[in-house]
């Protein structure tokens, strides 16, 4: 399935590298996520867009930083990177809403990042 | 106390048993319900959606108690293929995931 791809597939990293990871969706989708799954823990929601608008960050430090140019397009920018920040760095994508609310529509998971910082 | 709560397993069961998942949540304004599949090493795909009325698809059974806060899933005639995690989300606003039941389905 290609509905949503993610790049690199696997990336290790230095503590002071900065690198960035790539989602893209091919459903025609109006939001996107970044979730973060550590080993034994449950996903973690880290940052919605809707319609490229942020509408949530779940408290997550300043060297992640999300940019959403497009519907189609997300990133995840990685900055001075701690060994506990390794993981599966999922994107996701749904439908999205144009009025207020939350978003309930289902979602769509790309394969996912695997991190690894040294 | 986490807003999910799954036992994390591992359920391990002959080819053609059935086995019971449940997860309960914390939050009575938790607007729908799911069960979503990961395979190894994968990322998380929608199994099903949870509906109070209890919901079929296949071998797959879903119910929904809202007074108790407890979802289940019933797995029947398992197959080798069922093995995996199986992950009960609620959207709160957003998904939120329990961290999963690991399935392993033996010959």
């Amino acid at each position: 399935e290609t509905g949503v791809t993610q790049t690199p597939r696997h990336l290790v990293m230095g503590m002071t590298n900065k690198k960035s990871l790539k989602c893209e969706q091919h459903l025609g989708h109006n939001a996107m996520y970044w979730y973060k799954q550590s080993a034994k823990k449950p996903l973690e929601l880290m940052f919605v867009y809707n319609f490229k608008e942020q509408t949530e960050n779940n408290s997550v430090p300043s060297r992640f930083s999300p940019e959403c140019p497009n519907s189609s397009h997300l990133f995840l920018h990685l900055h001075t990177l701690q060994p506990e920040d390794s993981a599966l760095y999922l994107c996701a994508s749904s439908q999205g809403r144009t009025s207020g609310g939350p978003l309930t529509d289902t979602q769509y998971f790309g394969p996912g990042t695997r991190l690894t910082v040294l | 106390r986490k807003e999910v709560e799954q036992d994390p397993g591992p359920f391990n069961v002959p080819e053609g048993a059935t086995v019971a998942f449940n997860c309960t949540y914390s939050n009575s304004a938790s607007q729908s319900f799911f069960w979503y599949r990961q395979d190894c090493r994968k990322e998380p795909k929608l199994l099903m959606s949870v509906y109070s009325s209890g919901n079929e698809d296949g071998r797959f059974t879903a119910q929904l108690n809202r007074a108790s806060q407890y979802i289940s899933l019933l797995i029947r005639d398992s197959k080798l293929s069922d093995s995996a995690t199986y992950l009960c989300v609620v959207n709160r606003n957003h998904l939120r995931f329990g961290a999963g039941t690991r399935l392993t389905v033996k010959p």
